[in-house]
């Protein structure tokens, strides 16, 4: 057990839904990162939060949006799903240090029909 | 810019050889870290090692052993008489001080029985 805990972890949905990707990080890391990772993809970076603030932003589509509340948990909502969003979304978290690990949850499987 | 490169995608051994994943990265930055994680079969991400940019020492662990080069902007991986378990995606990472996380494109490791 990695400590970070990603909900749920599968998820099969229809095209045009929404859902939202839960992400409690490992106690006293305050950065949460969230990854896409498509069939045979590497790992796309999609956002970073720093103790409740947008910290960096990568590929993340418009429908696309997250948040990180006071209490550290982050949640990743994503609508208007496509085909192509079907992937494994990765949560990670770090505390602020450079020299620091990121630490991934078991990641959450989307699928959509 | 940031870049890391894993030219190999794909690598196939048999059992008990010997195998190099190699990894090149791009950075302007006078400290930085180097990451490898694996990502087994069953899918999640699990941290391997770390190397900050000042040190250069080689390091063992069991049967992996990892070659850091700064004249050759390389972080190396090498895995001592393979076992079917070995088998995984591995990635390499880059992080600087700005806290961004960079990740290869990960190296299909299939040890054959």
């Amino acid at each position: 057990d990695s400590g970070v805990t990603q909900t749920p972890k599968h998820l099969i949905t229809a095209t045009g839904q929404r859902v939202t990707l839960r992400c409690s990080p490992r106690s006293g890391d305050l950065s949460v990162y969230w990854y896409q990772q498509s069939l045979d993809q590497g790992l796309q970076f999609l956002i970073q939060y720093y103790n409740g603030e947008e910290r960096a932003k990568g590929n993340i589509l418009e429908r696309f949006s997250a948040q990180q509340f006071p209490d550290l948990h982050s949640e990743l909502n994503l609508s208007s799903l496509e085909l192509g969003d079907s992937a494994l979304y990765f949560c990670a978290s770090s505390v602020p240090s450079g020299a620091n690990v990121l630490t991934f949850g078991a990641g959450s499987r989307l699928t959509v029909l | 810019a940031q870049k890391v490169t894993q030219a190999q995608t794909e690598i196939s051994v048999v059992e008990k050889e010997d195998v190099t994943l190699d990894c090149v990265y791009e950075t302007r930055d006078t400290t930085y870290y180097l990451f490898w994680y694996k990502q087994p079969p069953s899918g999640e991400l699990v941290f391997l090692i770390r190397r900050n940019s000042f040190d250069e020492q080689n390091e063992i662990s069991g049967r992996y052993s990892w070659n850091f080069q700064k004249s050759t902007s390389s972080f190396n991986f090498t895995i001592t008489a393979s076992q079917v378990v070995d088998s995984a995606v591995y990635f390499c990472a880059l992080r600087h001080t700005g806290n961004q996380f960079y990740f290869g494109t990960g190296t299909s490791l299939t040890v054959i029985p």
